[in-house]
């Protein structure tokens, strides 16, 4: 089983700021590996698949990049709604698995 | 428009089995590959199976093997997990989910929880 090691555990930043957050696999997983948001009491939400490819609806501000076993995901400047927790997940290596999150909060 | 709609929440106690719905609306089962996902309360997401992009067969992550089954019912468009030998710390919200193929979850039910308690 592929391990994704998210990083930091928590991010505070205010409004407008630049968001790096960062994801580590195990193993490569080569450019199969996605973002997903997760707001309190929803279900999460698909930001980015393939390392760098933005899903249907995704707002720009969000970006994706990276390959092997280190990818991350850039907020360029954050908006309100983006304080959220962020999960890493791998599809390279099925069934897939999730890294353990990133709490971004408001500073 | 497409829907995930979840079957509503449960309580069971140890040892007893759990089985949750999700019904698919806006298409059909045929033309999708189905996931489940859960959540402890507080805790992150964990990826129990789901269809495998590469040949479209449901695998079960090795935590969950011999106590978990995915099924789906393509008359009616609904996908179903059941989960047996249920212990305390499978309380959680189950999420279903699908995609096209493409190894992640495009949209997600609204989830379940599944309380274990005695």
């Amino acid at each position: 089983e592929i391990v994704l090691t998210q990083s930091p555990a928590t991010l505070s930043l205010s409004p407008g700021e630049r968001a790096t957050l960062s994801c580590r696999a195990s193993q490569s997983v080569g450019i199969y590996l996605g973002w997903y948001q997760q707001k309190p009491g929803q279900a999460p939400r698909l930001l980015i698949y393939d390392a760098s490819n933005r899903a249907t609806g995704i707002a720009a501000r969000f970006g994706g990049s990276g390959s092997g076993t280190d990818f991350t995901l850039t907020i360029s400047s954050l908006e309100p709604e983006d304080f959220a927790v962020y999960y890493c997940q791998q599809r390279s290596n099925w069934p897939g698995t999730f890294g353990q999150g990133t709490k971004l909060e408001i500073k | 428009q497409v829907q995930l709609v979840q079957s509503g929440a449960e309580v069971k106690k140890p040892g007893a089995s759990v089985k949750v719905s999700c019904k698919v609306s806006g298409l059909t089962l045929t033309e999708v590959c189905m996931h489940w996902v859960r959540q402890a309360p507080g805790k992150g997401l964990e990826w129990m199976g789901g269809c495998d992009p590469e040949d479209g067969e449901t695998t079960y992550a090795q935590k969950f093997q011999g106590r978990v089954t995915m099924t789906e019912d393509t008359s009616t468009d609904t996908a179903y997990m059941e989960l047996n030998s249920l212990r305390s710390e499978d309380t959680a919200v189950y999420y279903c989910g699908k995609d096209y193929g493409s190894g992640y979850v495009e949209d997600w039910g609204q989830g379940t929880l599944v309380t274990v308690s005695s």
